[in-house]
This record gives structure tokens, sequence and C-alpha cells, in this order.
């Protein structure tokens, strides 16, 4: 398996504009994790999936912010307008729930809103 | 819900030295204890967990232990290494929460060589 899938790596944008963040789990995972993390508020879990339904959003921090899962191998997080205190790095993670196992993390999406 | 604290929140070492870090949790419900090692510009990696089953458990370097009554669990590291130079996580999760892990703050460990 090719693990946790996230794109773009990198994201450049201009405040105001909409951002869209992309995941792919691990096949057969089922759960899905989409955490923030900055240097002063180091990581912060957002919101997450259990069999593609939300389980608990009070992470996501305004409005501004929407998450979907619409399948289980595919998920969005998207930003809208976007600001500047948005900068940080979005990791999106799967794990199997049954048993209880770590999570496996992708490799990140830097975002940068000017 | 669950917290967990994690110290110390900078740790340096010498090369050879062994490192602790301990974490506690407050919901005695919890029973998966993983921990996360993440290099510099990195993503998380789990490199070593615990169930609430068992007290302890190693692998080569690393191990971790885990005390259920006093509800805290500590990630023993010897012979460190430069390459062990990175911010570890400890999380602690419950079956019953689809997974959910709570992270405590992180811990910056530096070995000198």
């Amino acid at each position: 398996d090719a693990g946790v899938i996230q794109s773009p790596r990198h994201e450049v944008t201009e405040m105001g504009q909409e951002v869209t963040l992309r995941c792919k789990p691990i096949s057969g995972h089922n759960s899905l994790f989409w955490y923030r993390q900055t240097m002063m508020r180091g990581l912060e879990l957002l919101i997450y999936f259990n069999n593609n339904v939300p389980i608990d959003d009070s992470g996501m921090p305004e409005d501004r912010f929407s998450a979907k899962m619409p399948n289980a191998s595919f998920s969005t997080l998207k930003i809208q307008p976007s600001e500047p205190r948005d900068s940080a790095v979005y990791f999106c993670a799967s794990s199997l729930v049954e048993g209880l196992y770590g999570y496996t993390f992708g490799s990140g999406t830097r975002l940068t809103v000017v | 819900g669950e917290n967990v604290e994690q110290h110390p929140s900078t740790l340096s070492v010498q090369e050879g030295d062994s490192a602790v870090i301990k974490c506690t949790y407050s919901d005695s419900a919890s029973n998966y204890f993983p921990w996360y090692k993440q290099e510099l510009g990195k993503r998380p990696q789990l490199i070593i967990d615990i169930r609430s089953n068992v007290g302890e458990k190693k692998d080569q370097r690393i191990a971790v232990t885990l005390n259920k009554t006093a509800k805290h669990f500590s990630l023993h590291i010897t012979e460190t290494q430069p390459e062990d130079s990175a911010v570890y996580f400890c999380a602690a999760s419950i079956d019953t929460n689809a997974g959910k892990s709570t992270f405590g703050d992180g811990t910056t460990l530096t070995v000198k060589p």
C-alpha cells in the first residue's frame, strides 16, 4: 500500500481564495482524521470520520472550514475564504479502529496564505 | 474528555545516554497508548505502542512502560544516537471512540554527538 496520500504537498494562495486539501486513506482503514500543526498550537484535531460519517467536528475553527468524506477512499478539507492565520501544515491520518491501532499520517500539505 | 500531559517539553542528552519522556492521562477508560516520532519537516510516525493489558513493551532501543493505577506511561530510549533527535508525541485512545487519540504537546529531543 502507498500509505496515506495527501495533495497538494504545498499550496500558496492569496487571502480570500478557496483552498481544497485532499486525502486518500489506506485501503481498509475505517477512521480518518484531519489535523493542523503550527509551532504555536501544536497538533490540533480538526475533524474525524468513522466509516465515512463525521463523528466530531468540534475542532474546526470556524465556519470557513468544512470537510467531507464522500466514500471510503477520499476526503477533502476546504477553507473558504482563506486567511493568513490558516497558514499551517495540514495532516490527514487514517487508522483501523477494531483492535485499536495507531495512526498512519500522510505527508501533509503545507499551506501558506498571503 | 481525555487530557494528556507530556513532560519535559525539551530534552537534551549526550549521544549514548538514555532519554525518558513521561505522559499522564486523565481518563481511566483509555486503553491504548501509541508514541509517535516526528523528524523535522516530516510526518509523525508510529514507533511503539502499548495496550492496557501490558505493563511494558520493548523494541530494540526503545521501550514503553504503563502504570494504569497512576495513569502514566513513559518512553525510554537507550544508547541514544543523533538520528533519535526529533519531536516525540505520546497519545491515549479509548476503543469506543472510533480510534480517536488525544495527543500530548510533544517533547523535542536533541541528541548531541
